[in-house]
């Protein structure tokens, strides 16, 4: 039993490039979440799905776009990297939303130069 | 906005002491509340959860705290070990508010031998 796994680890990129970040649960939960970590910023919620076949804004989505593929799977893409999207990224899985904790992948950690 | 706030940035506790972690809420609408853990290079793991209908819940060498007449939640760690050395974030959900997730800024732990 995995949990939440996320890959990459470690990214660089340089400015105006693209990436997808992948997160799958093998939890059967329902639904999903994106963070970014900053120093001195806690944990704030990018975009979440609260179920399969639905995905809406948390409270930092500008220059971000999600995936729910399936129940299984959520990415978060990066379509043009800014340096101000470094950051560590965390995906995370709750039973629903709302109820239970989250469990949390290991991040990925993301540098744009 | 409403938000969630920690008094304390960094705590240092002597092996075997009690520690106290302390978080302030704003949101009086909030029905359910977490702490989490997060040790130097993963992901936040679940420690306890407590429900607005609750004052106090008991776990394995920890006890959360919720004061609803003060806005005020606590965790208690008892006979602190270095393992329990890590940043600890509480986080508030709001079923009113679409069982939104907020979490706090988060308290360092340092255990002393």
């Amino acid at each position: 039993n995995a949990g939440v796994t996320q890959t990459p680890k470690f990214q660089v990129l340089k400015t105006g490039q693209s990436m997808t970040l992948q997160c799958a649960q093998d939890m059967n939960h329902n639904s999903m979440y994106w963070y970014r970590q900053d120093p001195g910023m806690g944990l704030r919620l990018i975009y979440y799905s609260a179920s399969e076949g639905t995905t809406d804004k948390g409270e930092v989505p500008n220059g971000y776009n999600v995936s729910r593929l399936n129940k299984r799977e959520f990415s978060l893409r990066l379509e043009s990297a800014a340096p101000s999207q470094t950051s560590v990224y965390f995906c995370a899985s709750s039973l629903e939303r709302g109820k239970g904790g989250y469990t949390f992948g290991s991040g990925t950690r993301l540098t744009v130069v | 906005g409403e938000s969630v706030g920690l008094h304390l940035p960094t705590l240092s506790v002597q092996e075997g002491d009690n520690s106290i972690i302390n978080c302030a809420y704003s949101n009086s609408a909030s029905d359910y509340f977490i702490w989490y853990k997060q040790e130097s290079g993963k992901g936040p793991q679940f420690i306890i959860d407590i429900r607005s209908n609750m004052d106090k819940r008991q776990g394995q060498r920890v006890t959360v705290l919720l004061n609803k007449t003060v806005k005020h939640l606590s965790l208690q760690i008892a006979a602190t070990q270095p393992g329990d050395s890590a940043v600890y974030f509480c986080a508030e959900n709001s079923k009113a508010a679409g069982n939104k997730l907020t979490f706090g800024g988060g308290t360092r732990v340092l255990v002393k031998p």
